[in-house]
């Protein structure tokens, strides 16, 4: 069974510019969400997505952005890039929303902005 | 206070030993409980997940819950190089708009 696949691996992007990522999920999984990883200040939870609704929202700037399809694939979108949105960008796949499902990560899209 | 603590590191253990990660939360409402392992430059792999007061036990992995005292844990026994890693307690809060709330991790590295 294949697990997440996240698209690109790698990204350099310049200041200004926007960026779209895109999330694959465990076949079977309906929920999506999305984590920013920085050395400073780890796993920080941006968004969250069921049945192609925006369930949960965690404390970024309208910056960013996503959405879900409906054979569950997420795209996450930035905008108007800054230098401090250079982290790594996980997807966690769950097969039901909720707390209490477990959550399983791809490989992350890292993205460098300069 | 932070809503998930663990202890930075770096942990060093000797080969064959038991690690002991410890993670704090402070959300009483919280249910469930997942550790997670990342090696450098990889994501956050799910090694354990427990939902009930006591030990659950996988493989070398022994996961400690008590809800009274906020405290969840997590033993490696017979400690292995490859067990070097980060390891990151994750918690879901009873209230609010996260899915999962992460600690900032403890290193831990193994020692031949």
């Amino acid at each position: 069974k294949a697990g997440v696949t996240q698209t690109p691996r790698y990204l350099i992007k310049t200041r200004g510019q926007q960026v779209t990522l895109s999330c694959s999920p465990i076949s079977g999984h309906r929920s999506v969400s999305w984590y920013q990883q920085t050395p400073g200040q780890g796993l920080q939870f941006l968004f969250e997505y069921f049945s192609e609704t925006q369930r949960n929202k965690g404390n970024f700037p309208g910056r960013f952005s996503g959405r879900q399809f409906s054979n569950s694939r997420s795209e996450m979108n930035v905008s108007t890039l800054e230098l401090g949105d250079s982290a790594l960008y996980l997807c966690a796949s769950s097969l039901l929303y909720g707390p209490d499902t477990e959550a399983f990560f791809g490989q992350g899209t890292r993205l460098t902005v300069v | 206070q932070k809503e998930v603590e663990q202890n930075s590191g770096p942990l060093s253990v000797p080969e064959g030993a038991i690690a002991s990660l410890n993670c704090t939360y402070s959300d009483r409402g919280s249910q469930s409980f997942f550790w997670y392992r990342q090696y450098s430059g990889k994501s956050p792999e799910l090694i354990m997940s427990i939902y009930s007061n006591g030990d659950k036990e996988d493989g070398r992995f022994t996961a400690q819950l008590n809800k009274a005292s906020q405290y969840v844990s997590l033993l490696i026994r017979d400690s292995q190089p490859s067990d070097s890693a980060t390891y990151l307690c994750a918690v879901p809060p009873s209230f609010g708009n996260e899915k999962l709330t992460f600690g900032t991790g403890t290193r831990l590295t193994i020692i031949p």
